[in-house]
């Protein structure tokens, strides 16, 4: 069974600090996708990675990919509260057919 | 949003009554998605369908039917509703390796 787990849960977190959410993943993929979702709302693309290695900034938010420890981390620098939302990671397994796997997500608070 | 509409946005029906929502997009994607978001399982894959009339199960398929007669549209049916099919639900599209969203039908079942 594939599995993508996420860590923290939930995360809560004062202005102007650091901090990296973290997703494992239990099947070969090179394919790993971040995505934020405030309440209420529908799922916004953040980052895609598609190889081994790969690092993409936005802003903020900064995702990278290590395949051959099945692990993603989305680092925060000087975090602001508009970064509150809910996180998922999400992974493209190979050979199933575009199907996407999810974490359960990670829930960030930021306090002023 | 990549041109995808979800119809109805919200729904209250009761246990053992049908219910089919409606994915419709208007870009021609091949790819179709039906998830169901809940509370401590991020989302999850019920149905996908890479064509018209090409449909296959996901993760989470027992209890609910899919279709797909047109590219545009992708319908999601539950045959006899159950408390636990209470959730909301999102459709998503493929396109160039990367899958978007709609914007969800909360579906409650009493």
């Amino acid at each position: 069974e594939l599995k993508v787990e996420q860590n923290p849960l939930f995360l809560s977190m004062q202005e102007g600090k650091n901090y990296t959410i973290y997703c494992n993943y239990s099947t070969t993929s090179d394919r790993l996708y971040w995505y934020r979702q405030d309440p209420g709302k529908s799922l916004e693309s953040l980052f895609v990675l598609l190889s081994n290695g790969a690092v993409k900034q936005e802003g903020r938010l900064m995702a990278s990919l290590d395949t051959k420890a099945r692990l993603s981390t989305l680092h925060i620098t000087a975090a602001v509260h508009d970064l509150s939302a809910t996180y998922f990671c999400a992974v493209d397994a190979l050979d199933t057919g575009n199907q996407f796997y999810f974490g359960t997500g990670t829930s960030l608070t930021v306090i002023p | 949003d990549a041109g995808i509409t979800q119809s109805p946005r919200h729904k209250v029906t009761e246990t053992g009554t049908p219910v089919t929502l409606r994915c419709h997009q208007t870009e021609n994607h091949r790819y179709m998605y039906w998830y169901r978001q809940d509370p401590g399982h991020g989302l999850r894959l019920i149905h996908y369908s890479y064509g018209v009339k090409d449909t296959d199960k996901g993760e989470v398929s027992d209890g609910y039917s899919v279709s797909r007669s047109k590219t545009e549209d992708f319908l999601l049916t539950l045959e006899s509703a159950t408390s636990s099919q209470t959730s909301v639900y999102f459709c998503a599209i493929s396109e160039f390796d990367e899958q978007y969203f709609g914007p969800g039908t909360r579906l409650t079942v009493t």
